[in-house]
């Protein structure tokens, strides 16, 4: 059965400090994404990294999949209230129909 | 323009009925998914079609049955409802099943209340 452990799983932070988000397995994905869900909606794709060692910025989000393909970290330089959301790390499983396995999510709360 | 629609948005139900959710995308995509977020908010595959063949099917109750009438709708029906039933259950489609790179696009949930 493959896990994806994503931590934290809640995050406090005031605006302008930076933070990470983990995302680690044992097992290997074929491609990690990383979603953004708000109060009483469905998750909204950020990002898709499908290279080993693969860097990717969106405006002052970066993210990172690691060079085994089992983990991946997703960073926030100074982090805005809009930032506030729950992020999902999802990984993609090999040969099994698009299937993804999600994190547990990491609850976001930027405060002013 | 919705994309990926579900209906209904919430549903209060007592333990023991039959219910329905259903599920629509305008999309244009071949592959369709049902997931469930409990409480704690975790997302769990439950099911998955894609051109109507079902591909996915998790460790689900056989109390839980898809169905999908034609590409752009997978529904849901579950019988004899029990409390643990109560979640958060999302759609969602996506173009191609083995695409590596190709976002799942999420309704907007159903939230599902068992008394």
């Amino acid at each position: 059965t493959q896990l994806l452990e994503q931590s934290p799983q809640f995050l406090s932070i005031q605006e302008g400090e930076n933070l990470t988000v983990y995302c680690n397995s044992s097992s290997v994905f074929s491609s990690l994404q990383w979603y953004r869900q708000e109060p009483g909606e469905g998750p909204v794709l950020l990002v898709t990294v499908v290279t080993g060692g693969e860097v990717k910025k969106l405006k002052r989000l970066t993210f990172q999949f690691g060079d085994a393909r089992k983990d991946s970290s997703l960073h926030i330089t100074a982090a805005q209230p809009g930032d506030t959301g729950l992020y999902l790390c999802a990984g993609r499983v090999y040969n099994q129909g698009g299937k993804l396995i999600f994190g547990q999510g990491t609850e976001l709360s930027v405060k002013p | 323009d919705t994309a990926v629609s579900q209906t209904p948005k919430y549903l209060v139900t007592q333990m023991g009925n039959d219910k329905s959710i259903k599920c629509e995308q305008n999309l244009g995509h071949d592959t369709m998914y049902w997931y469930k977020q409990d409480s704690k908010k975790f997302l769990k595959i439950m099911f998955s079609y894609n051109n109507k063949e079902l591909i996915i099917n998790e460790t689900v109750p056989n109390r839980f049955s898809p169905k999908s009438p034609d590409k752009a709708h997978l529904n849901l029906h579950i019988n004899s409802l029990e409390l643990g039933d109560s979640a958060v259950y999302f759609c969602a489609s996506s173009q191609g099943a083995s695409a590596n790179n190709q976002p799942q696009h999420f309704g907007d949930g159903t939230r599902l209340s068992i008394l």
